[in-house]
């Protein structure tokens, strides 16, 4: 299973955008690019995916290096709500989700 | 509609004890898996299933065993409870003819191994 690299934590001032980085250097071509995020003492829940193309949906922006060795997930203004630990996941065809440590966001009123 | 739901939500064992973590999801997904999260770490996967009567490992299975009889249910089985074991678990779930669909995760259950 391809791994991803992220940064441990990041700050945030509230209502600023957001720009969470991810390495995913040994991306195969039918991986897919997940996020998901945790808040505190709560599953799980799904932010965005893409492929090749950047995506945008009501919670987040997802841009994609044309290389495919790196994306940036994008808050666009951030609230306190939005603290939380955001994971990068490589998903390959037979849909497993191998999570690593994630980045913490905090966000600073 | 609950989505996924789990139970118990907290537990107690004791080394040595037997339980059984159960997950249920009304979505009609075909692939389900549990995942165990230790304190300040990411999740890893213990085991999946992409229909009933299909199971397969995930990244530390050891301790746990699964079975599918049905689509909604998915329980995860403790045989002997070690302390290594005391965690959070959470079952997942999505359709699997979708591959690229989101998960859906459930609350959890935090067990503590005494």
């Amino acid at each position: 299973d391809a791994k991803t690299t992220q940064p441990n934590s990041m700050e945030s001032n509230e209502e600023e955008p957001v720009h969470l980085p991810c390495n995913h250097s040994t991306i195969s071509g039918t991986d897919y690019i997940h996020w998901y995020r945790q808040l505190p003492s709560q599953g799980p829940e799904y932010v965005i995916h893409g492929l090749t193309s950047n995506v945008n949906n009501r919670m987040a922006s997802l841009a994609i290096a044309e290389d495919r060795k790196s994306s940036t997930l994008i808050l666009h203004r951030a609230t306190l709500r939005d603290a939380a630990v955001y994971y990068c996941i490589l998903r390959d065809v037979g849909g497993k989700l191998i999570f690593g440590q994630g980045t913490e966001l905090s966000v600073k009123p | 509609n609950a989505g996924v739901t789990q139970t118990p939500k907290f537990q107690v064992l004791k080394t040595g004890q037997s339980m059984t973590l159960q997950c249920a999801q009304d979505m009609n997904h075909e692939y389900m898996s549990w995942y165990r999260q230790d304190p300040g770490m990411g999740l890893r996967l213990i085991h999946y299933s992409v229909g009933a009567g299909i199971t397969d490992q995930g990244e530390v299975p050891n301790g746990y065993n699964v079975s599918r009889s049905t689509t909604e249910d998915f329980p995860l089985r403790l045989l002997s409870a070690a302390p290594s074991q005391t965690s959070v678990y959470f079952c997942a779930t999505y359709p699997y003819r979708v591959h690229y669909y989101e998960q859906y995760f459930g609350p959890g259950t935090r067990l503590t191994v005494t």
